[in-house]
This record gives C-alpha cells, sequence and structure tokens, in this order.
C-alpha cells in the first residue's frame, strides 16, 4: 500500500525543539519530491518545506526559515522535520506530502495522517 | 500572496444531491495552477483535482473542476455517503502556494 506515516509530535514548550519523522512505503521513495505542510487549529494549511529526491534544492517558508530543516533519508525511504525554536504559533498538525513526480508540481499526490505538535508552556 | 477565498463555509446537503464548491483567488492564477483536496476527520488529505480540472488518480467522474483566472468551482455531481468533507483549493502558480479555507460538505 501506498502510504505516509508521521510520528514524533507531542507538547514542547516555547524555545524547544522537536523532530518529526515521515515513513514511506509502497512507492520508490528516492524518485520523488517530498514537502511538509502543516494546519494550525481553525486555519489553513500552510505549506512549509520542499525537499528535492536528491536533497538538494531545498526551499522554506519564510514563517519558518532559520529554525526549521527539512532532510531525507532515502535508504531509509524516511523524512524528516527538525523544528529548533518553537513558538506557539508553530502549534499545528504537520502533514508529509509527497509530490510524486522528480521534478516539483507543487501541488500534493500523497499525503499522510499528520503528527500534531502543541507549542505550549 | 495569491489569497484564496472559498464559500460557502459550510453545504448542507443530501446524499445524491449536487454539490457546487466556489474558490475565488485575490489575483489571476497563473496557468490555471489550482488543485483541490478532500479532508476527511483523522484522514490524509487526498488530492482530486489539479490543473483546474484534471481528475486525480482513482477519482470518480463525479468530481469535477472548472474555471480561469480568479473564479473556480469543483463540482460534485450526486453525493455519496462518502463525500461528506472538507474540500480546500490550493494555488500553485505562484509563490508562496496558498490554500483556501475549506468549505465542510455536511449531511442535511
Amino acid at each position: 500500500e501506498v502510504q505516509l506515516v508521521e510520528s514524533g509530535g507531542g507538547l514542547v514548550q516555547p524555545g524547544g525543539s522537536l523532530r518529526l519523522s515521515c515513513a514511506a512505503s509502497g512507492f520508490t521513495f528516492s524518485n520523488y519530491c517530498m514537502n511538509w505542510v502543516r494546519q494550525a487549529p481553525g486555519k489553513e494549511l500552510e505549506w512549509i518545506s520542499y525537499i528535492s529526491p536528491s536533497s538538494s534544492p531545498i526551499y522554506y517558508a519564510d514563517s519558518v526559515k532559520g529554525r526549521f530543516t527539512i532532510s531525507r533519508d532515502n535508504a531509509k525511504n524516511s523524512l524528516s522535520l527538525q523544528m529548533n525554536n518553537l513558538r506557539a504559533e508553530d502549534t499545528a498538525v504537520y502533514y508529509c506530502a509527497g509530490d510524486l513526480a522528480r521534478s516539483p508540481r507543487w501541488f500534493f499526490d500523497l499525503w499522510g495522517r499528520g503528527t500534531l505538535v502543541t507549542v505550549s508552556s | 500572496e495569491v489569497v484564496l477565498t472559498q464559500s460557502p463555509g459550510t453545504l448542507s446537503l443530501s446524499p445524491g444531491e449536487r454539490a457546487t464548491l466556489s474558490c475565488r483567488a485575490s489575483q489571476s492564477i497563473n496557468s490555471n495552477y489550482l488543485a483541490w483536496y478532500q479532508q476527511r476527520p483523522g484522514q490524509a488529505p487526498r488530492l482530486l483535482i489539479y490543473g483546474v480540472s484534471s481528475r486525480a488518480n482513482g477519482i470518480p467522474d463525479r468530481f469535477s473542476g472548472s474555471g480561469s483566472g480568479t473564479d473556480f468551482t469543483l463540482t460534485i455531481s450526486r453525493l455519496e455517503p462518502e463525500d461528506f468533507a472538507v474540500y480546500t483549493c490550493q494555488n500553485y502558480g505562484s509563490s508562496p502556494l496558498t490554500f483556501g479555507g475549506g468549505t465542510k460538505v455536511e449531511i442535511k
């Protein structure tokens, strides 16, 4: 079955760090572009980061640039998001989203169910 | 930034009825790069439509997309029980990528 499964969410204090993971299965992960998209409570979906199949280039939304780092391990079919200096406004469900093409098309064919990150003291 | 406004916020319909959902952009979307997604509670979002009117793999033909420029529509010709969900449009024609606020289709 083609799927993405996120993990690593939880409660963290402001200024803290958290690392999210996304396990891919059922497709050739190393061939495709991957992204993280988040949705804060009651808000629209927000794209936050992109990584190419080869890990270069990488892009970030301005809201997370300098604080979040996306990476991938093609040998392990895994995508990660290291989140540092977390703020209350980072509270959201974080989705792993696949753009199943070798070059970005910027829409997302495959999504995980998401993992909830709550930033609160 | 392209702001996407979806209407109505909630659509109350019965199974078998036709649903018409609107997505209006604050400026013209380049090359008609607009997509639609379905979100059911607790489930992964699902790509329905890309390029305004192209159905994604495995999407039934009761789902159709139309429009151009700043006004776009998702139509569900006959609602099935599994279609009651939230539908979200996405601009991917310009940076930053943006999403609409969603339309909830609920059972009347």
